[in-house]
């Protein structure tokens, strides 16, 4: 089963707004993770929160972590076109067997000029 | 370069045959991966490995098996017990539990 929920599906907005996107996560985590893909190609990490951190940023991301509600906004301010992608939380769970990477569903981003 | 190969892009393979998807990674990464991802879907894990000789399915490891022989290579075979085998395969690496994954490119497979 996913490990996270990502909320909203999609998300339609206009060049130069601000893009939230959610995610929910079910178990105790190590890590959580933000990647993006364009279509039919592989993952680009952007980037990693550890559990014990509660909010970082990068550029024109920024991420929050809040696990006593198992979940996690990714903002991504001043949007440009070439954002437009789809972008995946990801869990890192230390395991007996490693570390276990899992994905959330995805929002699908689309910024228009 | 350094980097992860996934081979071939695209895979073609008829009903009832198995097939095996290449992964390598020239980083020196402990971890890898492998994901199916399914049209306008997130991505499932298969099996993950973190050391050589050893790996543990994930969610959806029916119908797939895996090898960890050398600590470079995580090959997938898709078996014919897999029984909805056409999707996006993808293959990822980590160094330790707390870092970023690098991906492949991905391998198409397609039953025909």
């Amino acid at each position: 089963s996913q490990q996270g929920e990502e909320d909203p599906q999609a998300l339609s907005i206009q060049e130069g707004e601000n893009a939230t996107m959610n995610c929910s996560y079910k178990t105790s985590i190590n890590n959580l993770q933000w990647y993006r893909q364009n279509s039919g190609r592989g993952l680009v990490h952007l980037i990693l929160i550890r559990s014990n951190e509660r909010e970082k940023h990068s550029g024109r991301l920024r991420v929050t972590l809040d696990t006593s509600k198992k979940s996690s906004s990714l903002l991504i301010t001043a949007s440009r076109a070439a954002d437009t992608a789809s972008y995946f939380c990801a869990t890192g769970r230390i395991t007996g067997g490693g570390n276990k990477l899992t994905f959330g569903t995805g929002t699908q981003l689309k910024v228009e000029l | 370069d350094g980097g992860i190969t996934q081979s071939p892009k695209y895979l073609f393979r008829k009903e009832g045959q198995n097939v095996t998807l290449s992964c390598e990674q020239n980083l020196n990464h402990d971890a890898m991966y492998w994901y199916r991802q399914d049209p306008g879907q997130g991505l499932r894990l298969i099996y993950y490995s973190q050391i050589v000789n050893d790996f543990q399915k994930g969610d959806i490891a029916e119908g797939y098996s895996v090898s960890r022989e050398k600590k470079e290579s995580f090959p997938l075979t898709v078996t014919s017990a897999q029984k909805n085998p056409t999707a996006f395969y993808l293959c990822a690496s980590s160094n330790t539990a707390n870092t970023e994954a690098f991906f492949g490119q991905g391998t198409r497979l397609t039953v025909v």
